[in-house]
């Protein structure tokens, strides 16, 4: 299996501010990489797939880049809106694998 | 729009089976692979597997010999059973729909609202 590993687990950011989350495969995956945002009680909603092309009706404000086995979730300008926690998930191969999640806190 | 509703019992002793239907509205379920994926409270996402409508299946290794995913093309659902569970198995379980191109190179683009599973006696 692939392993997906994201830093940090844990993010303290404020209204305002640029925040980068890091996604590393433990083997190449080419540009097969998709982010989630989850809210406590919610199901994940897609952002960005193929490493950094965004989703229909997602805001300009995320962004992705990478390919291999370092990829990168950037949100401009964080709102409160925002607060929640982001997940990688590689489908380059199966079984499909997801990150561990980096939660996104207001500092 | 295109909807996916999870149900199921919220309860299952330990040692049965966990069986679980997604129900999707909106579009035809022979257009698109589904798949299962879990998540453990306050953890993180395991994708548990997929299914055409042909009834093409591919699963996680690690659950393999415990799961069968079934569709029923009739009533535009698919579902999931999960034998012989534990507590580790108590999760909510979300059904999704896998989009992208080209032919297996898959991502979720749609997630049904999830439906927790407590496995207790």
């Amino acid at each position: 299996d692939i392993q997906m590993t994201q830093s940090p687990s844990t993010l303290s950011a404020s209204v305002g501010d640029r925040v980068t989350i890091t996604c590393r495969a433990s083997q190449s995956i080419s540009s097969w990489l998709a982010w989630y945002q989850q809210k406590p009680g919610k199901a994940p909603k897609l952002l960005i797939y193929k490493a950094s092309s965004l989703e229909s009706g997602v805001p300009s404000k995320f962004s992705g880049s990478g390919s291999g086995t370092e990829f990168t979730l950037t949100i401009s300008s964080l709102q409160p809106d925002d607060f929640a926690t982001y997940y990688c998930q590689q489908y380059n191969s199966y079984p499909r694998t997801f990150g561990q999640g980096t939660k996104v806190e207001i500092k | 729009q295109v909807q996916l509703q999870e149900s199921g019992p919220g309860l299952v002793k330990p040692s049965e089976t966990l069986s679980l239907t997604c129900t999707v509205s909106g579009d035809s379920i022979s257009t698109y692979f589904w798949s299962w994926i879990r998540q453990p409270p306050g953890k993180g996402l395991e994708w548990i597997g997929y299914i055409y409508y042909s009834g093409n299946t591919n699963y996680n290794p690690s659950l393999k010999s415990r799961v069968t995913i079934s569709v029923d093309t009739s009533k535009n659902q698919f579902s999931l059973q999960l034998s012989s569970v534990t507590a580790a198995d108590t999760a909510v379980y979300y059904c999704a729909r896998d989009v992208g191109l080209p032919a297996h190179r898959w991502y979720f683009d749609l997630w049904g609202r999830g439906s927790l599973v407590t496995v207790s006696s």
